[in-house]
């Protein structure tokens, strides 16, 4: 059974801190997928990672996948209130990209000034 | 900038009665998602079309639950009978056809059963 595991589960952070979130999956697959989600609401994509060694920034988001490893982080710069949310990662259930997403439990990000 | 359309927002049942919702994708996407979150849990893969058929329901509970999309288009999901451990946000997206890389997601039904 494919597995996403996602750690920290939650995270408490200050304003101007570094952190980094990470994602393990069990199966094979070429890429990987992060969301956000703000409470109540619904899901943001933020990155799709392709490959290994695939490296994607989006202000003070980074994300990086290690295929080999079976492991994607998510890390956060100098980290600012704004960030606050719940971020998810994701990968294809059948290792491939027919869009059939297994997701993480999600990381509940709090950051605090 | 086209959405994903969601209807109701929000639903207050009683068990044992039936709920549906429904989703209109963004135009153009041939392919449709149901996922359902329960709280404090990512979301899980109902029912994947594209167009009119089904292409995967292996995790949607058939015995209570059913989904369509008749014409390719809006889809309906609906659950008879409503049990309360069915409460939980239903989650629709869409994307282009096939393998896709980007899902984009509606705003949900939170369904609520007492």
């Amino acid at each position: 059974e494919l597995k996403v595991e996602q750690n920290p589960l939650f995270l408490s952070m200050q304003e101007g801190k570094n952190y980094t979130i990470y994602c393990n999956y069990s199966t094979t697959s070429d890429r990987l997928y992060w969301y956000r989600q703000d409470p109540g609401k619904s899901l943001e994509s933020l990155f799709v990672l392709l490959s290994n060694g695939a490296v994607k920034q989006e202000g003070r988001l980074m994300a990086s996948l290690d295929t080999k490893a079976r492991l994607s982080t998510l890390h956060i710069t100098a980290a600012v209130h704004d960030l606050s949310a719940t971020y998810f990662c994701a990968v294809d259930k059948y290792g491939g990209s027919q869009g059939n997403l297994i997701f993480g439990k999600g990381t509940k990000l709090s950051v605090k000034p | 900038e086209a959405e994903v359309a969601q209807s109701p927002r929000y639903k207050i049942t009683e068990k044992s009665q039936a709920v549906a919702f429904w989703c209109d994708p963004i135009s153009g996407h041939a392919t449709l998602y149901w996922y359902r979150q329960i709280l404090g849990q990512g979301p899980e893969l109902l029912v994947q079309f594209q167009d009119e058929s089904v292409v995967d329901d292996s995790q949607l509970p058939k015995d209570r639950f059913s989904a369509e999309r008749l014409k390719g288009v809006d889809s309906t999901l609906k659950i008879q009978p409503a049990e309360l451990g069915d409460s939980a946000m239903y989650l629709c997206a869409s994307s282009l056809e096939g393998p896709s890389l980007y899902q984009f997601f509606g705003p949900g039904t939170r369904l609520t059963v007492l």
